[in-house]
């Protein structure tokens, strides 16, 4: 079965530089998760979409943006990196509406370093 | 501020024993939680949930326990299996549809020795 396309898997990036991640969803979902795990860190919301519109939002820094097109594919735009943003980026799909908790699918994620 | 917490880090059991993985929460308004299992280089995979309503779920050897007085819930494995050894991530939500994001906790590694 698909599964949530996560590309790259890898990116090594240097301070103040920008990065895109993009995130393809299962086919059907229709809505679309992000979420930043830091190093020894637990998973943090980032920001959800829902039919290409914002769902929802979390601790995402004003540096970082994030769409979803018409395909559902979602990318997360992130200007003038930091060390800090270095880490694990996972997506996660699921259908909105008529969709339960356990069937958001996770991405393998990308591993962000900002050297 | 952490609402969900995994305090163990780590937990090492030996293989057709019982595996106890423990997690708090301080958000009395969480009403769905989930277990998730994570292996290297892949995304969290569920494995098992509750609802704010009951107080224990099963399923094969998985079984959660929720606590809501206390704020706890625990996952128990048994018997474990060698492949059981992954990361566990406890996770929390507002709700149970596909609208909602997840709390996570920072994880426990399992590790099942043969």
């Amino acid at each position: 079965a698909a599964g949530v396309i996560q590309s790259p898997r890898h990116l090594i990036k240097e301070k103040r530089e920008t990065a895109t991640l993009k995130c393809y969803p299962i086919p059907r979902h229709d809505t679309v998760y992000w979420y930043q795990q830091g190093p020894g860190q637990d998973p943090q919301f980032l920001i959800s979409f829902y039919e290409k519109m914002q769902s929802d939002k979390g601790s995402i820094p004003d540096r970082f943006s994030a769409q979803q097109f018409s395909d559902y594919h979602s990318e997360l735009n992130m200007s003038s990196l930091e060390l800090g943003d270095s880490a694990l980026y996972f997506c996660a799909s699921s259908l909105g509406i008529g969709g339960r908790l356990n069937e958001q699918f996770f991405g393998p994620g990308t591993r962000l370093t900002v050297l | 501020d952490q609402q969900v917490k995994q305090n163990s880090p780590s937990l090492s059991v030996q293989e057709g024993r019982i595996s106890i993985l423990n997690c708090d929460y301080t958000n009395s308004m969480f009403d769905y939680f989930l277990w998730y299992k994570k292996y290297p280089a892949e995304g969290p995979t569920f494995l098992i949930s509750i609802s704010s309503i009951k107080d224990k779920n099963e399923d094969g050897r998985f079984t959660v326990f929720l606590n809501k007085s206390a704020k706890h819930l625990s996952l128990h494995i048994v018997p474990s299996q060698p492949g059981d050894s992954a990361v566990y991530f406890c996770a929390a939500s507002l709700g149970n549809t596909g609208f909602q994001k997840l709390v996570f906790g920072t994880g426990t590694r399992l590790l099942v020795s043969p």
